[in-house]
């Protein structure tokens, strides 16, 4: 089966530092997302993306996040600088179609830690 | 607003023991409601999912059916597996919002 691939599996920053989170959906899907999950809480939605633009966002989605796919294939969630509290596993996923029948195809997660 | 509530873990059970991972939703509208599973080391994969009240999901041996009454989509399995073992969470997908709304995530472990 297809899979979203997503890197690093792992990454280590500083507080007020840049990080750039990378993903590979699906290469026919046209609608994608990130989500993350802080160690013990909900998985929550961050952004959706179709068409090249932002579809939806949530409030934790704030002016330090941003996506981007810069060419056919990457998709990346951007943090400008870093805080404690944006430690988490960061997935990413993909679909082909939206609504009741949605299926979205998730990455294995990168775990961001910010020290 | 929507939200998903699961009861908590962990959960450790023997193998071939009655597997259930209860699951409670609130939303506006008729959701779309799923499971997801996550396997060590790999990403959120959907086991089931069900799209309108009574319907029933399976798959690989697991069920859940959706319960508008209780509003409800308890995962069930009759004789679990030490392949089994990952972390379970329930969702719902409400009208044409492409938004995924997850509970916490339960950690299955079976032993043999």
């Amino acid at each position: 089966e297809p899979e979203v691939t997503q890197t690093p599996s792992h990454q280590v920053t500083q507080m007020g530092q840049e990080v750039i989170l990378r993903c590979v959906p699906i290469s026919n899907h046209l609608y994608f997302y990130w989500y993350r999950q802080i160690l013990g809480q909900k998985v929550e939605f961050l952004v959706s993306f179709y068409n090249n633009e932002i579809s939806e966002k949530s409030e934790i989605f704030d002016d330090q996040f941003s996506v981007e796919r810069p060419d056919g294939s990457n998709f990346t969630l951007k943090i400008r600088s870093t805080k404690l509290e944006d430690s988490a596993m960061y997935f990413c996923a993909s679909s082909d179609n939206l609504g009741r029948n949605e299926k979205l195809f998730f990455g294995s997660g990168t775990q961001l830690s910010v020290l | 607003g929507d939200s998903v509530t699961q009861m908590e873990g962990p959960v450790t059970l023997s193998e071939e023991a009655f597997l259930t991972i209860n699951c409670t939703y609130t939303a506006t509208g008729y959701p779309s409601l799923f499971w997801y599973v996550q396997y060590p080391g790999e990403g959120l994969q959907l086991l089931l999912k069900a799209t309108k009240a009574d319907d029933k999901g399976s798959n690989k041996g697991f069920e859940a059916t959706y319960r508008k009454e209780t509003t409800s989509f308890h995962l069930e399995k009759g004789s679990v597996q030490v392949s089994d073992s990952a972390v379970y969470f329930c969702a719902l997908l409400t009208g044409a919002n492409s938004k995924l709304t997850f509970g916490k995530g339960i950690t299955l472990s079976v032993r043999p």
